[in-house]
């Protein structure tokens, strides 16, 4: 069956350090990866995209990587801050579908 | 920046009752989605819907369920009997287009939360 798998629960860090976070899918071969943002009580709000043949792509702090060898997406957050502390979710869109989420924590 | 609007923000009933969740897409949308999160659980697909009909469904969104677009701008989610494993945080979405095949986000609601008692 088809799988998307975060593989952290929960990251902490330290401000300023950067966060990097995992996705990692078997048995899909999506167009495109998502990566959204979810704070508490609130609905995901989308942060980025990458097409599968895109090997990185960049908004301001934040870097994501897709590698499809690997079956893997990483979601990178640099000069991490307090405010950066949320879950965040990849998904494919291919069939719309979210992983768990890891719940990142910026200590100041 | 328009949004995605959902009502009531909470919502208690009893079990075996019926809910109906709203939702008010972006109004130059086409594509529109309901999603639960249980309590620190997992976002879950339940349907997405075009054209008046639904595109697709998963597991989750059995024959209690069902959604309806009854005007041109609410999108509605029914649960005719509800049970107590029914509560959760329900997520209204849409999108200008189906996503597959483009590069087009998720616009969520900031959902209903349902409470069975």
């Amino acid at each position: 069956s088809q799988k998307i798998e975060q593989n952290s629960e929960a990251l902490n860090i330290q401000e300023g350090k950067t966060a990097t976070l995992t996705c990692n899918y078997t048995n899909y071969s999506p167009a495109y990866l998502q990566w959204y943002r979810q704070d508490p009580g609130r609905g995901p709000v989308f942060l980025l995209l990458i097409r599968e043949n895109e090997k990185e792509k960049r908004k301001e702090r934040l870097k994501v990587t897709f590698d499809t060898t690997l079956k893997q997406s990483l979601f990178h957050i640099t000069a991490s801050q307090p405010a950066d502390s949320a879950t965040y979710l990849c998904a494919l869109r291919n069939d719309m579908r979210f992983g768990a989420g890891t719940r990142l924590t910026v200590k100041p | 920046e328009p949004e995605v609007t959902q009502t009531p923000s909470h919502q208690v009933t009893q079990m075996g009752q019926e809910v109906i969740l709203r939702c008010v897409p972006i109004s130059n949308h086409l594509y529109f989605y309901w999603y639960r999160q249980i309590l620190g659980q997992k976002v879950e697909f339940l349907v997405s819907f075009y054209n008046n009909e639904i595109s697709e469904k998963s597991e989750i969104f059995d024959d209690q369920f069902s959604v309806e677009r009854p005007d041109g701008s609410n999108f509605t989610l029914k649960i005719r009997s509800t049970k107590l494993e029914d509560s959760a945080m329900y997520f209204c979405a849409s999108t200008p287009v189906r996503g597959t095949f483009t590069n087009s986000p998720l616009h969520f609601g900031n959902g209903t939360r349902l409470t069975v008692t």
